[in-house]
């Protein structure tokens, strides 16, 4: 089965930066990947969805970027605001559902 | 904002209990899922459902049972909940047709049910 592996330790960057997240699988290159934020204590939230033939999409602050090769996707925020701290998932289809990573916390700092 | 409440929020029961968490949408998605994620965990799957009459098991083996009457709504039932059931289940919808760009797959998520059983 896929195994999706994000960073594990929270991502800590100041107001202003870009923060960059990491998504790397394993076995096969599904036909897209999608991103989410998750609150907590609350359900996931879409972000973005990038097919395997994009290599990159944007959606106003946010970047993603696919590499079948690498079997990786990064998902940037640029002018990063304390308001974007929250936990962001990848996920990969997988036939008839999804199958999410553990995601990666980010918190920034005013 | 997805149209897809959970009710209730938070429920803490003691063992032996039969409990339902309901799930309702009204995006008139054909497809349902049901999630459990613990603290600092992925979500797993446990049950999913294609539209009425139609429910699976998921990848995570899971003791409760679900039912697809109606398209909006997509209960989960617990005959005799145990502690090993605390968790945080989550409800999501998604609509497989071209009005999602024709993209498969985007799932619009409740805000959870945070279940502990004492």
């Amino acid at each position: 089965s896929q195994k999706i592996e994000q960073n594990s330790e929270a991502l800590n960057i100041q107001e202003g930066k870009t923060a960059t997240l990491t998504c790397n699988y394993t076995n096969y290159s599904p036909a897209y990947l999608q991103w989410y934020r998750q609150d907590p204590g609350r359900g996931p939230v879409f972000l973005l969805l990038i097919r395997e033939n994009e290599k990159e999409k944007r959606k106003e602050r946010l970047k993603v970027t696919f590499d079948t090769t690498l079997k990786q996707s990064l998902f940037h925020i640029t002018a990063s605001q304390p308001a974007d701290s929250a936990t962001y998932l990848c996920a990969l289809n997988s036939g008839y559902a999804l199958n999410f990573g553990k995601g990666t916390s980010l918190l920034v700092t005013p | 904002e997805a149209d897809i409440y959970q009710t209730p929020r938070y429920l803490v029961i003691g063992t032996g209990k039969k409990i339902t968490l309901e799930c309702s949408q009204t995006m008139g998605h054909d497809k349902m899922y049901w999630y459990q994620q613990d603290p600092g965990m992925e979500l797993h799957l446990i049950h999913y459902s294609y539209g009425v009459n139609s429910t699976e098991k998921g990848d995570l083996s899971s003791e409760s049972t679900v039912s697809r009457i109606r398209t909006e709504h997509f209960p989960l039932t617990l005959e005799s909940a145990r502690p090993s059931h605390t968790s945080q289940y989550l409800c999501a919808s998604s609509d497989m047709g071209e009005s999602s760009g024709g993209a498969k797959n985007i799932q619009y998520f409740g805000a959870g049910t945070r279940l502990s059983v004492l």
